[in-house]
């Protein structure tokens, strides 16, 4: 059984550009979860996807938007990057009528410069 | 608004020895309550999860964590560590209904092991 994968591992952008990260859910699994983490802090939800429909959002601002296509795979994009957006970024996938048993992937760091 | 407190930011144990972590959670109904593990650059691990019955659950690795409503905590444990345990250790609370069905984390508790 294949685990949640995301892509790219790394990734070095400039302040004001754009960037979309992507996750791949774990077989079976039909919801996903986006999260930040800064260093030293405890991941942020930012949103959660069900049905390609957005199900649930934190307090980030509109130009942080997700995708979620009939796979059950889903992109992050974020844009017109800011400094503090530098952090983890961590996709979780839940299976059918789960969405509270959450299963992460091993993120994708972004630094921001 | 739930939320999740670690009160320990950093434990150091000796290998061998037994381990409590603490976790206190704010939500006005019965929560949903997780712990996971995160190694350094890495994602989190789920160890185990309360959803609701007996309150002392089992995880994976040798862990258990005991929900006690009385206090709004959710301590994990472990009956003797070892060093591979050495990680970032996060306890998580979700809204008990549907379409609600963010987790909210605490700031973690470093767990460093010495032999």
């Amino acid at each position: 059984e294949t685990g949640v994968t995301q892509s790219p591992t790394h990734l070095i952008k400039t302040r004001g550009q754009q960037v979309t990260l992507r996750c791949s859910s774990q077989s079976g699994h039909n919801t996903v979860s986006w999260y930040q983490q800064a260093l030293g802090q405890g991941p942020q939800f930012i949103f959660q996807y069900y049905r390609e429909e957005e199900n649930g959002r934190g307090n980030f601002p509109p130009r942080f938007s997700g995708l979620q296509f009939p796979n059950y795979s889903s992109e992050l994009n974020v844009n017109a990057l800011e400094l503090d957006d530098s952090a983890l970024y961590l996709c979780a996938s839940s299976p059918p009528r789960g969405g509270h048993e959450q299963y992460f992937g091993p993120g994708t760091r972004l630094t921001v410069t | 608004a739930q939320s999740v407190t670690q009160p320990d930011i950093h434990i150091t144990v000796s290998e061998g020895a037994s381990l409590e972590l603490r976790c206190n959670y704010s939500y006005g109904a019965t929560p949903y309550l997780f712990w996971y593990v995160q190694s350094p650059g890495q994602g989190l691990q789920l160890l185990l999860k309360y959803f609701s019955g007996d309150t002392l659950v089992q995880g994976i690795k040798g862990f258990e964590a005991e929900f006690k409503r009385s206090q709004s905590s959710f301590n994990l444990r472990k009956p003797s560590v070892h060093w591979s345990d050495a990680a970032e250790y996060f306890c998580a609370v979700g809204a008990s209904n549907f379409g609600n069905e963010k987790l909210t984390f605490g700031t973690g508790t470093r767990l460093t092991i010495i032999p």
